[in-house]
């Protein structure tokens, strides 16, 4: 089936270390995004790839880190720089950034 | 001031009931998406529309661009409606997002 793979669902990480986390996409978009979600608040752009090798900062960059060497991949690195870390994270792709866009089932980042 | 403003943020209904959430804007767009996010987490995309209205099953989405004004309708509503529904809007370059509907249907 055609679709977003975000893994892994829940992931808990102690504060210090670097994760990354995992987006794979089977529908041939160009687009993908990194998106974080906390309670009460709307999700917030963090990153965004128009196409392969190239991406540009969403409005809270600051502390992640991407990377597109494949179309149909895009992961997330949250670094010991990001203040909060703990929250929803969710990656989307549409076949360009004017198209709907498809989400994943989206990853819990536990920091302790 | 958000950019995009939902109402109501909690709604309870019976089985069977008519419900309507929505969503109000304050920037030009060019397309305004209603999703569904389930207590996984998960988020499904219903609807994409930049004008009039869509219908899909027991589901309507309608857009006033004059008004910069949505509203998502649930006919005969359900308990596996109940979930989190998010308007979002488009602009040229990204997509701005609501905080949501908490919507819980019981039988």
């Amino acid at each position: 089936d055609g679709g977003i793979t975000q893994s892994p669902k829940y992931l808990f990480r102690k504060e210090g270390q670097n994760v990354t986390l995992s987006c794979e996409q089977n529908l041939n978009h160009d687009a993908m995004y990194w998106y974080r979600q906390d309670p009460g608040q709307g999700l917030r752009l963090i990153y965004y790839s128009q196409i392969v090798n190239d991406f540009q900062k969403g409005d809270i960059a600051e502390g992640y880190s991407v990377s597109r060497e494949k179309k149909e991949s895009f992961p997330l690195t949250v670094t010991s720089a990001q203040k909060n870390p703990t929250a929803f994270y969710l990656c989307a792709s549409s076949e360009n950034i004017y198209t709907e866009a498809f989400f994943g089932q989206g990853t819990r980042l536990t920091v302790v | 001031k958000n950019e995009v403003e939902q109402s109501p943020q909690n709604l309870t209904a019976q089985e069977g009931e008519f419900i309507t959430i929505n969503c109000s804007y304050s920037v030009g767009i060019s397309a305004l998406h209603w999703l569904q996010q389930h207590p996984g987490g998960g988020i499904v995309s219903l609807f994409m529309l930049s004008s009039g209205k869509k219908k899909h099953g027991r589901l309507i989405a309608t857009i006033n661009i004059q008004e910069k004004h949505s509203s998502l309708h649930i006919t005969a509503s359900h308990p596996r409606d109940s979930a989190v529904y998010i308007c979002a809007v488009r602009l040229p370059d990204k997509l701005i997002f609501g905080t949501g509907t908490r919507l819980q249907v019981f039988p």
